[in-house]
């Protein structure tokens, strides 16, 4: 089964430092997210992205937070200059997008650690 | 914020069936209600989602009342793997309002042998 597939499973990183998370989203999915988790807490929604342009972002998303899709196969998430309050689990998901009755698929996320 | 209403724990025996309520008085006629599990501190794991009718697959079934206001999610056989947070979360499939997914705390299910 198609899966949505993310690297590196753990990143460490000094403070103020750039990280970029990647992923490969479901093959014959539209709409691409990014989420994230701090420790301990909900999983909040950060962004979604459709047709190579953001869709919705939240509050969270500020102007140290951008994402891209490079190429035909992956969608990245870059923090410009990290904060130790980046330190979560962000997790990628996919779906066929507008009308779809088909679920969201997460991948199985990726660990940052801010130093 | 979340429009459900889940208990923020359940215990199961193994080899019972688990019953999951969630509240969703709210809800409109549009959204439908959706279902996931986190493992640990995998990613959320997609379980089963209906709009009105019940919906069986081969994880688990989702029982939704008449009026829509309250589902439940049943594990026919839970095992111990299936220990895990259960998200109950209602959204709309239709781009106009975002397709985003707004997870509330979840119920911890805690399967025991």
């Amino acid at each position: 089964e198609p899966e949505v597939t993310q690297t590196p499973s753990h990143q460490v990183t000094q403070m103020g430092q750039e990280v970029i998370l990647r992923c490969v989203p479901i093959s014959n999915h539209l709409y691409f997210y990014w989420y994230r988790q701090i420790l301990g807490q909900k999983v909040e929604f950060l962004v979604s992205f459709y047709n190579n342009e953001i869709s919705e972002k939240s509050e969270i998303f500020d102007d140290q937070f951008s994402v891209e899709r490079p190429d035909g196969s992956n969608f990245t998430l870059k923090i410009r200059s990290t904060k130790l309050e980046d330190s979560a689990m962000y997790f990628c998901a996919s779906d066929r997008g507008k009308y779809s009755n088909q679920p969201q698929h997460f991948g199985d996320g990726t660990r940052l650690s801010i130093l | 914020d979340a429009k459900t209403t889940q208990p923020p724990s359940m215990d199961c025996a193994e080899g019972r069936a688990a019953n999951l309520p969630c509240n969703h008085s709210t809800i409109s006629g549009n959204e439908y209600v959706y279902w996931y599990r986190q493992i640990h501190s995998q990613g959320p794991q997609y379980i089963i989602h209906g709009l009105k009718n019940n919906e069986t697959n081969e994880m688990a079934s989702l029982i939704i009342t008449e009026d829509r206001k309250s589902s439940t999610l049943i594990l026919p056989h839970a095992t111990l793997r299936d220990t895990a947070v259960y998200y109950c979360i209602v959204r709309v499939n239709q781009v106009e309002y975002g397709n985003k997914l707004v997870f509330g705390a979840g119920t911890i299910l805690r399967v025991k042998s």
